[in-house]
């Protein structure tokens, strides 16, 4: 069964410091990525996804994201922090089940970003 | 393109009373999704539709939950007898079926459930 595991639930960086947020999957088959992000109070706003191809994956607002096979991991990156990247992330793994595609989602990590 | 539309966006109730939500997809979406997230935690999936069909529901979909997307359109999800439990967000998601790679989906705003 695929899961998702996220560590670390809060990380905080300086302004202009490196964001890394950690996700490794698991799965039998090959997994399908996400990174989401999450605002106070909205919903959910796609960051970015792995598919096929490339394993270095560009998103939105300068974050990119590495799939790395060999460590079952999918880290989200951004060289520099912002104060407006400041919400939560979230990881998740595309489940295939009888041609239907539900997400399995990690538990979070909340950035905060310090002045 | 609108997005995601999800009303209320907030409800408080009274455990033992009956709350429906509603959800507007992205208009060529054919795909829909609904989630639930409590504090926390990451979205955990409740049930999914393709067109006006109901494909898959998640064992946390209890008796009392049901949902429905009556045209293929808007879906609404209800909740009979609410209990201090069923308390979260709930998310709702479409996407365009696609044959090359899995869908992308969209999330609307949330649905945020008190039970008092």
């Amino acid at each position: 069964a695929q899961s998702v595991t996220q560590l670390g639930s809060h990380v905080s960086v300086s302004e202009g410091a490196l964001v890394l947020l950690r996700c490794n999957y698991s799965s039998s088959v090959p997994p399908y990525l996400f990174w989401y992000v999450q605002y106070p109070n909205q919903g959910l706003q796609l960051l970015l996804k792995y598919t096929t191809g490339a394993t270095l994956v560009k998103g939105i607002n300068g974050f990119e994201a590495e799939f790395k096979k060999s460590e079952t991991s999918f880290h989200l990156t951004k060289p520099s922090a912002h104060m407006s990247d400041a919400a939560e992330y979230f990881c998740a793994v595309s489940v295939t089940t009888s041609g239907t595609y539900k997400y399995i989602f990690g538990t979070g990590t909340r950035l905060k970003v310090l002045a | 393109d609108t997005g995601v539309s999800q009303d209320p966006r907030h409800k408080i109730t009274k455990r033992g009373q009956n709350v429906t939500f509603r959800c507007d997809p992205i208009s060529e979406h054919n795909r829909l999704y609904w989630y639930r997230q409590t504090l926390g935690q990451g979205p955990e999936f409740l049930t999914y539709f393709q067109n006006e069909a109901q494909l898959e529901k998640s064992r946390l979909l209890s008796d009392r939950f049901s949902a429905e997307r009556p045209k293929g359109s808007f879906s609404t999800l209800e909740i009979q007898r609410t209990e201090q439990g069923d308390s979260a967000m709930y998310l709702c998601a479409s996407s365009l079926a696609g044959w090359a790679s899995p869908d992308t989906q969209y999330f609307g705003p949330g649905t945020r459930l008190t039970v008092l």
